[in-house]
């Protein structure tokens, strides 16, 4: 089935440096994806939706300047958490959808940021 | 109020038994129905899709109702390979995906 890869899969960094997550959909075109974020014992939550050619569409409460998206291509969306901070510190997941079928998703292997 | 809710559990079974939890979802726009599973620190992978009949694959099955905007997953003879965290999600007609904090189940020998 279909693949979708993040890397890297965890990273260390200090407060203020920018961390970038890469997405890639490795056997088919995402013309969308999503990125997400889940602290411990919490839901996945919904961050912005990255379209390829276009800008991203960023759900309430994420601020732009600080999560930018970049959907360069049909298969590699990335995310750059700017200036990053120990409350960034979170599981990030992006998915990108199956296509044939209604709303189901492909979800990358997530990247565990941890900002000291 | 969420937009999805899940009894967080923990449930804790024996091999063997049979364990069933519910989710329930407040917008009734809601268009697709998915029990996914997710392991400690790993991404969510699905485990299946929800149909308005009811669905069964293998020892689990799925039930949804509209009218009251609830969905539930049944295992049947569990497997210790069954502990994890069930997620509840719920989608409308543009991709997105609403979860469920999940639902912890530990199948125990």
């Amino acid at each position: 089935g279909a693949v979708v890869s993040q890397h890297p899969s965890w990273v260390i960094c200090k407060s203020g440096t920018s961390v970038k997550i890469e997405c890639r959909s490795l056997d088919f075109q995402a013309t969308t994806m999503f990125w997400y974020r889940q602290f411990p014992k919490q839901s996945l939550m919904l961050m912005a939706t990255s379209n390829e050619g276009s800008k991203a569409t960023y759900e309430q409460g994420v601020e732009k300047d600080k999560f930018l998206i970049n959907h360069a291509s049909l298969t590699l969306s990335t995310l750059t958490v700017t200036s990053a901070h120990p409350e960034d510190s979170s599981f990030y997941i992006c998915s990108a959808p199956a296509g044939g079928v209604y709303n189901e998703q492909f979800f990358g292997p997530g990247t565990r940021l941890t900002v000291l | 109020r969420k937009e999805v809710e899940q009894d967080p559990g923990p449930f804790n079974v024996p091999e063997g038994a049979t364990v069933a939890f519910n989710c329930t979802y407040s917008n009734s726009a809601s268009q697709s129905f998915f029990w996914y599973r997710q392991d400690c620190r790993k991404e969510p992978k699905l485990l299946m899709s929800v149909y308005s009949s009811g669905n069964e694959d293998g020892r689990f099955t799925a039930q949804l109702n509209r009218a009251s905007q609830y969905i539930s997953l049944l295992i049947r003879d569990s497997k210790l390979s069954d502990s994890a965290t069930y997620l509840c999600v719920v989608g409308l007609n543009d991709y997105k995906l609403s979860f469920g904090a999940g639902t912890t189940v530990t199948v125990r020998a």
